[in-house]
C-alpha cells in the first residue's frame, strides 16, 4: 500500500503563491494505479476537494479554484505538487494528498499539511 | 455539481449503541460513495468504499449500504474510539464532492 507525505512551507503571504508537495512511497508514481490528488479543510470545517492529476496532460481541476491552480508530477522524484497563486487568509487550511484508486472509490491520505496565509 | 447532504449533523449517543449516518446526493452516483472517519488532528481515515466494502483493517461493527443517491454507513455497537466525524464522499463525477459532515458525540 502506497504512503503518501506533504511538505512544504507553513506559512505564505498574501498574494503570493502557496506550494506544497506530495511525496508518494511503497509505490511508483507511475504506476496507472492512482489518481493524485489535493483536498484541503480550514480550521473547523469540512473538506474540499481542490484536483487531481493522472498524467502530465490529465488533470482536473475544482471549478471553484480553476483559475488558481496548478497540479504536476514529477516521476523522477516520485511526487507531485500543487500551487496556488493569489492566496487570501481564506486559503489558510489543512492541506492534504491523496492516492484515489482507478479501480474502485477508496483513497489513500497523507497526514496533511498545515498552511497560514499571513503577514 | 454532485452535492452530498448528511444528516444528521449531530448525533448524540451512549457507548454500545447502534449509530445509523445518512448521505443523500443530488443526482446518482451509482455506487461509487466512501465513507471516511476523522478525529481531531488526524488525517481522514478510509473506512467503507464502493458503498459497502470495508477498507482493510476496519472493524465489522461498521457496515455501509445503499447506491442511486440514499446512502447508509451503521456503526452496529458504538466504541469509546468511534466518536468523531464522519464524511461521505464521491468520486462518481467531477469535481469530487464530500458530504458536511456527521459528528457522532458521546451523550
Amino acid at each position: 500500500q502506497v504512503q503518501l507525505q506533504e511538505s512544504g512551507p507553513g506559512l505564505v503571504k498574501p498574494s503570493q503563491t502557496l506550494s506544497l508537495t506530495c511525496t508518494v512511497s511503497g509505490g511508483s508514481i507511475r504506476s496507472g494505479s492512482y489518481y493524485w490528488s489535493w483536498s484541503r479543510q480550514p480550521a473547523g470545517k469540512g473538506l474540499e476537494w481542490i484536483g487531481r492529476i493522472y498524467t502530465s496532460e490529465d488533470t482536473n481541476y475544482n471549478p471553484s479554484l480553476k483559475s488558481r491552480v496548478t497540479i504536476s508530477v514529477d516521476t523522477s522524484k516520485n511526487q507531485f505538487s500543487l500551487k496556488l497563486s493569489s492566496v487570501t487568509a481564506a486559503d489558510t487550511a489543512v492541506y492534504y494528498c491523496a492516492g484515489d484508486s482507478v479501480y474502485d472509490s477508496s483513497g489513500v491520505w497523507g497526514q496533511g499539511s498545515l498552511v497560514t496565509v499571513s503577514s | 455539481e454532485i452535492v452530498l447532504t448528511q444528516s444528521p449533523a449531530t448525533l448524540s449517543l451512549s457507548p454500545g449503541e447502534r449509530a445509523t449516518l445518512s448521505c443523500r446526493a443530488s443526482q446518482s452516483v451509482n455506487s461509487y460513495l466512501a465513507w471516511y472517519q476523522q478525529k481531531p488532528g488526524q488525517a481522514p481515515r478510509l473506512l467503507i468504499y464502493d458503498a459497502s466494502n470495508r477498507a482493510t483493517g476496519i472493524p465489522a461493527r461498521f457496515s455501509g449500504s445503499g447506491s442511486g443517491t440514499d446512502f447508509t454507513l451503521t456503526i452496529s455497537s458504538l466504541e469509546s474510539e468511534d466518536f468523531a466525524v464522519y464524511y461521505c464522499q464521491q468520486r462518481s463525477n467531477w469535481p469530487t464532492t464530500f458530504g458536511g459532515g456527521t459528528k457522532v458525540e458521546i451523550k
